[in-house]
């Protein structure tokens, strides 16, 4: 069962914009969440975290927003750039270091 | 620092062997996570190792094994390999338990099961 989950497979977004992805989860224990960043044939790198304490975090053109209500997450990137073109992973951690992964988002930023 | 590495970066197999791939973490890393993935299915979490010990499994098959050594670094195992196999395998290393941080991941063993 999919505990993360990232609905939207693909986006596509001017240079310039924002691009708002999105990430819900169904574990209430989730206590700490991440996204990532991966380019073809490339491990994923650390983009973004995010406290269950907190309800935002800030760091440059990303940041993330963290709904525990409403048990979702979203990734905003402002203003987009072509080379933020890749997969988008959110994850999800209940301190136990196992790290629960939605699908992936693939992010196209049209120049 | 180096980061996580993982070898081999591909590999080319058939049906009913076997496969051992290898990862080491970042110094400092105990714990050694490893995924799949697979288009369509994101990351799917195999297992995750501390201290030589299995600490977290994932819902794989028995065919999927691992094993942690006494400097952390951690092999993972396929047997009797199905087509279905073929996938990115990614390594992940990460601070032990109970401190919020990322998992560190290395460029991935591409497996190909023909």
């Amino acid at each position: 069962d999919q505990q993360v989950k990232q609905n939207s497979p693909s986006l596509s977004v001017q240079e310039g914009r924002i691009s708002i992805l999105n990430c819900d989860y169904t574990n209430s224990m989730f206590d700490y969440f991440l996204w990532y960043k991966k380019y073809p044939a490339e491990g994923p790198t650390f983009l973004i975290s995010i406290s269950s304490i907190k309800d935002k975090n800030e760091d440059g053109r990303f940041t993330v927003f963290l709904n525990k209500s409403a048990k979702h997450l979203s990734l905003h990137i402002v203003p987009s750039q072509p080379g933020d073109s890749a997969v988008y992973f959110c994850a999800a951690s209940d301190s136990g270091n196992q790290f629960y992964f939605g699908t992936g988002t693939s992010l196209t930023v049209i120049p | 620092k180096a980061g996580v590495t993982q070898t081999p970066r591909y590999l080319i197999k058939t049906r009913g062997q076997q496969v051992t791939l290898s990862c080491s973490p970042i110094s400092g890393h105990r714990s050694v996570s490893w995924y799949q993935q697979t288009p369509g299915q994101g990351l799917q979490f195999l297992f995750e190792y501390f201290s030589e010990t299995q600490r977290n499994k994932g819902n794989f098959p028995g065919r999927f094994s691992g094993r942690q050594f006494s400097n952390s670094r951690s092999e993972m195992n396929v047997s009797t390999l199905e087509l279905g196999d073929s996938a990115l395998y990614l390594c992940a290393s990460s601070l032990p338990q109970g401190v919020n941080t990322e998992a560190f991941f290395g460029q991935g063993t591409r497996l190909t099961v023909v």
